[in-house]
C-alpha cells in the first residue's frame, strides 16, 4: 500500500497570503495524484487531478505541482472560503490511499 | 450534473450488517464510463476508499475490507449499494458515495468527482 504524508499537519495564515501544502509519498506515484477540499460537515471537493489539472470549478489560485514522490499544491493568495482541510489522493496501480489531510487555519 | 446521495441506516448493532444506498441523478450507472464508489471516514480521521462496482457487476474492493464488503446494482433505479457485514465500532464512519472515471489496465481506479454529501453510520448497541 502506497502510504501519502502530508505536511503540514495545520497551517495558520491570514487572508490574502501564500499557502504552501506537501504531499510526500511512499513509492512514486508518476503523476496520478489529486487534491480535495473539505469544509466542515461537507463532503470533500476535487481540486486538482492528474497532479496539475485543475478540476471544473477550481479557481486558478489553486496550482499544484511535483510528480513521483514529492507533490505542493498551492494556494496563491487564501481568500476566505479557502480555509478548510486539503487532502491529497494518488490512485493507479494499485488501490486509492489518501494523506491525513492538511489544516489551512485562518490566522 | 450527476448528484449522488446517500441512503440507509444511521445505527447499526455490533457484529450486523451495515447497507447503504446510493441514488444517482444527472446520470446513468449503466454508462461504462465510471466506477461506482464508496469511500468511508471515520470520526476525526482520514479518508479510506472502500471499493467500486461497474456497470457490469465487476467489483474491486479495498484488500482491509475484502472479506467483509459486498456491493451491488439496481440499474432499474439507477443505484448502487454497500453493505459491510460484521460491524465493529471501528466501522463507525460517515460513508460517501462517488464516481470515478474508469481507467485501462493495470490501473484500479482514478480520482472521485463528485461525492455524495455523505451519511454517518453508528455501530452501537
Amino acid at each position: 500500500e502506497i502510504v501519502l504524508t502530508q505536511s503540514p499537519g495545520t497551517l495558520s495564515l491570514s487572508p490574502g497570503e501564500r499557502a504552501t501544502l506537501s504531499c510526500r509519498a511512499s513509492q512514486s506515484v508518476s503523476n496520478n495524484l489529486a487534491w480535495y477540499q473539505q469544509k466542515p460537515g461537507q463532503a470533500p471537493r476535487l481540486l486538482i487531478y492528474g497532479a496539475s489539472s485543475r478540476a471544473t470549478g477550481t479557481p486558478a489560485r489553486f496550482s499544484c505541482s511535483g510528480s513521483g514522490t514529492d507533490f505542493t499544491l498551492t494556494i496563491s493568495r487564501l481568500e476566505p472560503e479557502d480555509f478548510a482541510v486539503y487532502y491529497c489522493q494518488h490512485y493507479g496501480r494499485s488501490h486509492a490511499t489518501f494523506g491525513q489531510g492538511t489544516q489551512v487555519d485562518i490566522k | 450534473q450527476v448528484q449522488l446521495q446517500e441512503s440507509g441506516p444511521g445505527l447499526v448493532k455490533p457484529s450486523q450488517t451495515l447497507s447503504l444506498t446510493c441514488t444517482v441523478s444527472g446520470g446513468s450507472i449503466t454508462s461504462g464510463d465510471y466506477y461506482w464508489t464508496w469511500i468511508r471516514q471515520q470520526p476525526g480521521k482520514g479518508l479510506e476508499w472502500i471499493g467500486y462496482i461497474y456497470y457490469s457487476g465487476s467489483t474491486y474492493y479495498n484488500p482491509s475490507l475484502t472479506s467483509r464488503v459486498t456491493m451491488s446494482l439496481d440499474k432499474s433505479k439507477n443505484q448502487f449499494s454497500l453493505s459491510l457485514s460484521s460491524v465493529t465500532a471501528a466501522d463507525t464512519a460517515v460513508y460517501y458515495c462517488s464516481r470515478s472515471p474508469v481507467c485501462g489496465p493495470d490501473c484500479y481506479t482514478k480520482w472521485f468527482d463528485p461525492w455524495g454529501q455523505g451519511t454517518l453510520v453508528t455501530v452501537s448497541s
